[in-house]
This record gives C-alpha cells, structure tokens and sequence, in this order.
C-alpha cells in the first residue's frame, strides 16, 4: 500500500493554456474524489467516481473543467483555458466501500500567472 | 447544503495547555462527522470520527463527542506537544456518496 499519489505536484502555468493533472489511488479502492483548496480554506469538493462512473459533480466544476477515470483505477483532471482564479491546491482521495476514511494524496499545487 | 463552521483565527497556546477547537454544523440528514489534520508539509490525515449521535471519536489523546443537539462535534486534548502543531479541519459526510464539507480549519501552534 503506497498511498495515494497525485502528478505533478507542482505547476505553474499561463492564462489560457490547458493543465491535466493525475491521481493514482490505493489499488483497489474503487471510489475516487476531488477537491480543490485555496488558502486559508478548507477542501471543497469537486468531483466522485465509483469505479470508472462518474456520479456526482459541483457546482463548482465549470465547463472548463474535466474529469475521467478510465478503467475504474487512475484518474485525470483537466483544466482547459485556465484562468488566474484557478490557482489553488487540487487533492485527489480515495476510500475501498464499507469504510468512512478518505485517504489524501499530497495534491498538486496549480499556479495561473 | 451541508457545511461545517470553525471558531475564527489561529490558537496560539504552550506545550500541556489544554486544546478545544470548536465545530458546528448544518446538515439536512444524518451526517458523519471527522476531523483531519494537516502536519507541515504534509497531506490531510483522518484524525477521528464519529457516526452517529453521541459517539465520541478519540485517538492520540484528541477527542470529539458528536452533539446532535447543539449540532457540534468540538476537538479537545487536554495536554498538547509541541508535535501537535498542525491546521485542523472539522468536517462532515453524506453517508451517500460520503463526499467530504470541510471547515476552514486552524491552524494550532504549540510554544515550547
């Protein structure tokens, strides 16, 4: 068990350009969520997969905004025309069914200049 | 919708003080409810929780009673280290798709 791991953990980049981001959950959790988190706020949540099917959006996942996870195992987020708003720490966890616990990756740290 | 409310602002306190973090909530149903900490540099981690009403989460010295009736879910330790400093989130799930409202968290520092 390798925990979950999320890449890049790191990225900057300009307005307008398209950002994919990856998440890797523990092997055989078949539920996945993102959040995202901006300073001095807690996570806000984004987006859940059970499996390879994604059944529950935000509000706060505009039409920029993308979200897979073929096969049921690692999934991508993708931000397409960024924008400087969409700085911030997105998190990806996961949890196997029958348990409460979510288990955080370390995140991936977007910055739009 | 569901949300979580934290008492405002930073603690600041010395190492064996005695920590209470308050926490309510708003929720429609029957929620769980969980507090994560943040070590420095590090991802959140579940700290403890509670499923239902009266249940009392502990563990490393932290606990939190799940209060339907003042709707609060308060973190307290009674002697706190130095190793204790962290951001601390309250947060509560769905029991459905168990996606996680989380508080803004704060941030505790322990003086030596």
């Amino acid at each position: 068990d390798t925990g979950v791991s999320q890449n890049p953990r790191h990225k900057i980049t300009k307005r307008g350009q398209n950002v994919t981001f990856r998440c890797d959950p523990i092997s055989e959790h078949n539920r996945l969520y993102w959040y995202r988190q901006t300073l001095g706020q807690g996570p806000e949540f984004l987006t859940y997969f059970q499996n390879e099917a994604q059944l529950e959006k935000s509000r706060l996942l505009s039409d920029r905004f993308s979200a897979e996870r073929p096969k049921g195992s690692f999934s991508t987020l993708e931000i397409q025309r960024t924008e400087q708003g969409d700085s911030a720490m997105y998190l990806c966890a996961s949890r196997s069914d029958g348990s409460y616990e979510q288990y955080f990756g370390p995140g991936t740290r977007l910055t739009v200049t | 919708g569901d949300s979580v409310t934290q008492m405002e602002g930073p603690v600041t306190l010395s190492e064996e003080a005695f920590l209470t973090i308050n926490c309510t909530y708003t929720a429609t149903g029957y929620p769980s409810l969980f507090w994560y900490v943040q070590y420095p540099g590090e991802g959140l981690q579940l700290l403890l929780k509670a499923t239902k009403a009266d249940d009392k989460g502990s563990n490393k010295g932290f606990e939190a009673t799940y209060r339907k009736e003042t709707t609060s879910f308060h973190l307290e330790k009674g002697s706190v280290q130095v190793s204790d400093s962290a951001v601390y989130f309250c947060a509560l799930s769905d029991n459905g798709n168990n996606r996680l409202a989380f508080g803004k968290g704060n941030q505790v520092v322990v003086i030596p």
